[in-house]
């Protein structure tokens, strides 16, 4: 089945700088690949996602970059913000078979400081 | 807009007694799945439903853990019994077919004592 790893498990970053996540996935039929964020006491909230027959897609000031061939995919926010402050979760699934269910890494707790 | 809605959303209980979870999805989400939350960790599957059928239960211990959608709609999840390792949130989302997101719930947190 599907293995999903992500690094690093926290980051910290100054206000305005970048920040960057990153995911590996183990099934190569993976075609779907979203980002969750959860804010404490919260429940996950989808905030970007990609499907294998893109390569990049961006959001205001967020971005997922995927790497088919080498099986991973990466979140970018530009311009952190305090309220960027969460843990962020990567998954993967095939959702040509049905609707497979996402696959989670561990998370990355972010953290911003003003 | 519609939410995933969840009960109940804290449950104390100690180890050997019987637990349940509801959740109701988004009216018209023929999937729907339970995940578990190891706080600090990613959420993980236990069961899948699609309409009323179990299409993945592969990681639900279900020596103690049953499940079900009777009517295709809401669902049960319960444990029993309780143990110390259960404690965790358990997550339900919803979701249409094809690539489409999961909708949370709001997520029942388990003390077992």
């Amino acid at each position: 089945g599907e293995n999903v790893e992500q690094h690093p498990s926290t980051l910290s970053v100054q206000e305005g700088d970048s920040a960057v996540i990153k995911c590996t996935y183990s099934d190569s039929a993976s075609n779907y690949f979203p980002w969750y964020k959860q804010e404490l006491g919260k429940r996950p909230q989808l905030i970007i996602d990609i499907r294998s027959n893109v390569g990049e897609k961006k959001d205001q000031r967020i971005a997922v970059t995927l790497n088919k061939t080498a099986k991973h995919f990466s979140l970018h926010i530009t311009e952190t913000q305090p309220e960027d402050s969460a843990v962020y979760f990567c998954a993967a699934s095939d959702r040509n078979s049905g609707n497979t269910p996402l696959v989670f890494g561990k998370g990355t707790r972010l953290s911003v400081i003003a | 807009e519609a939410e995933v809605a969840q009960s109940p959303r804290y449950k104390i209980t100690e180890k050997s007694q019987a637990v349940a979870f509801w959740c109701d999805p988004i009216s018209g989400h023929a999937t729907l799945y339970w995940y578990r939350q190891i706080l600090g960790q990613g959420p993980e599957l236990l069961v899948q439903f699609q309409d009323e059928s179990v299409v993945d239960d592969s990681q639900l211990p279900k020596d103690r853990f049953s499940a079900e959608r009777l009517k295709g709609v809401d669902s049960t999840l319960k444990i029993q019994p309780a143990e110390l390792g259960d404690s965790a949130m358990y997550l339900c989302a919803s979701s249409a077919m094809g690539f489409r997101e999961l909708f949370f719930g709001e997520g029942s947190r388990l003390t077992v004592l």
